[in-house]
């Protein structure tokens, strides 16, 4: 199993261009997440998916869009990138809602670090 | 204020030493509290958590502290190693935001710990 899988792992980009960062969990969990995370300032909630054709804001929701077409796939793109979006970039999934009654482990990706000019 | 808030942000230990790290929360509902660990250019990994049931849990020399009158649970590494040295992040399950019934989980900013052999 390879549990969580993000691309690209690196990517640079020039304010205003547009792209988009896939995850793929293999694990048939029902949640997945994107967090960014800066120094400092710890993992913060992107966008979150409760499901397939499911999404929803997190905390810092603003500049970014999400697609769960796939149960398997957590897209995030970002449609003008500016510099404050500089950050590494983690998508995660569980079995259980994060937060939730009965919240259990966040099985995380390895990480995707953009950095924009 | 921050829903989570993580003290100290560095902590340096001699090998062998103990380590504490320390996080408030703000939500008096909140019943589930992780700890991850995350080495250098690695993902976030779970290495213990804790429910609101139970005031203290260990794993080898791990163990998680919880008061729930106090709001406040701590991470307690003994005999500290070199490998132990990473980022820590604890969280904490919140309720969600009015209207919604969905949880979501914050992270505190993390804690470096770095352990001198």
């Amino acid at each position: 199993n390879a549990g969580v899988t993000q691309t690209p792992k690196f990517r640079v980009l020039k304010t205003g261009q547009s792209m988009t960062l896939l995850c793929a969990q293999d694990m048939n969990h029902e949640y997945m997440y994107w967090y960014r995370q800066d120094p400092g300032m710890g993992l913060r909630l992107i966008h979150y998916s409760v499901g397939e054709g499911t999404t929803a804001k997190g905390e810092v929701p603003d500049g970014y869009n999400v697609s769960r077409l796939k149960k398997q796939n957590f897209l995030l793109g970002l449609e003008s990138a500016a510099p404050s979006q500089t950050s590494v970039y983690f998508c995660a999934s569980s079995l259980r809602l994060a937060g939730g009654p009965m919240a259990g482990e966040l099985f995380f990706g390895e990480g995707s670090r953009l950095t924009v000019l | 204020g921050e829903n989570v808030e993580q003290h100290p942000s560095t902590l340096s230990v001699q090998e062998g030493d103990s380590a504490v790290i320390k996080c408030t929360y703000s939500d008096s509902a909140s019943n589930y509290f992780p700890w991850y660990k995350q080495e250098l250019g690695k993902r976030p990994q779970l290495i213990i958590d804790i429910r609101s049931n139970v005031g203290e849990k260990k794993d080898q020399r791990i163990a998680v502290t919880l008061n729930k009158t106090a709001k406040h649970f701590s991470l307690h590494i003994t005999e500290t190693q070199p490998e132990d040295s990473a980022v820590y992040f604890c969280a904490a399950s919140m309720r969600g935001d009015r209207g919604s019934t969905l949880g979501r989980l914050y992270f505190g900013r993390g804690t470096q710990l770095t352990v001198w052999p």
